[in-house]
């Protein structure tokens, strides 16, 4: 099957600071790729979706400026967490389609401390 | 728009034994997929089983199978000779038919199985 690879799997900042998580298709092209957000026990939320070449499309309540979304190439879209705070800590999971099966990446678990 | 609902927050298994996990959705589409997703604790994402909304007949993935019940918008997951590995959070999941690589997954609450040995 096709693989998504996030990268980094974990990763501790300080508050105030940014953070940028990867999304790699690594065997497929990939024109759109989704952000969620997790919390402990709970579903997967859609935070954008984002499109290459062309802007994300943020889902209602998500703050732009807050988490950047790039989709500089087919393979890799990047989320970027700006002046990060300790609510911000969760756990990020992207994922791509190809064909009609949606494979997702392993995750970030992000603590802003 | 559609939604997915798993009423179900947490349930139990004994080992060997056999469990039903329940979800409905609703959708104004006749074409759509419909998926089971597993989460274990490692929290990756595991396609367990999908559904074609055309196809009458159910799917079955070795001890996984659905019972789709199209009319009612039921979408109920078996397991089989439980294992403790199956030990997980699962989510039910709506795609539209008409999809391109933009389509977007709707999911329900997840529910949590837990397998006693």
């Amino acid at each position: 099957g096709a693989v998504v690879s996030q990268h980094p799997s974990w990763v501790i900042c300080k508050s105030g600071t940014s953070v940028k998580i990867e999304c790699r298709s690594l065997d497929f092209q990939a024109t759109t790729m989704f952000w969620y957000r997790q919390f402990p026990k709970q579903s997967l939320m859609l935070m954008a979706t984002s499109n290459e070449g062309s802007k994300a499309t943020y889902e209602q309540g998500v703050e732009k400026d807050k988490f950047l979304i790039n989709h500089a190439s087919l393979t890799l879209s990047t989320l970027t967490v700006t002046s990060a705070h300790p609510e911000d800590s969760s756990f990020y999971i992207c994922s791509a389609n190809k064909n009609t099966e949606a494979f997702f990446g392993q995750g970030t678990r992000l603590t802003v401390v | 728009a559609q939604t997915v609902t798993q009423s179900q927050p947490e349930m139990s298994v004994q080992e060997a034994e056999t469990v039903t996990l329940s979800c409905t959705y609703d959708t104004s589409e006749s074409d759509y997929y419909l998926f089971w997703y597993k989460q274990p604790p490692s929290r990756q994402m595991i396609l367990v089983i999908r559904q074609e909304a055309y196809k009458q007949q159910n799917a079955t993935e070795n001890r996984f199978s659905v019972n789709f019940q199209k009319a009612a918008k039921s979408f109920s997951l078996k397991i089989s000779d439980s294992q403790l590995g199956d030990a997980a959070m699962y989510f039910c999941a709506y795609r539209r038919f008409r999809s391109g690589a933009n389509s977007k997954l709707t999911f329900g609450k997840g529910i949590t199985l837990s397998v006693r040995p």
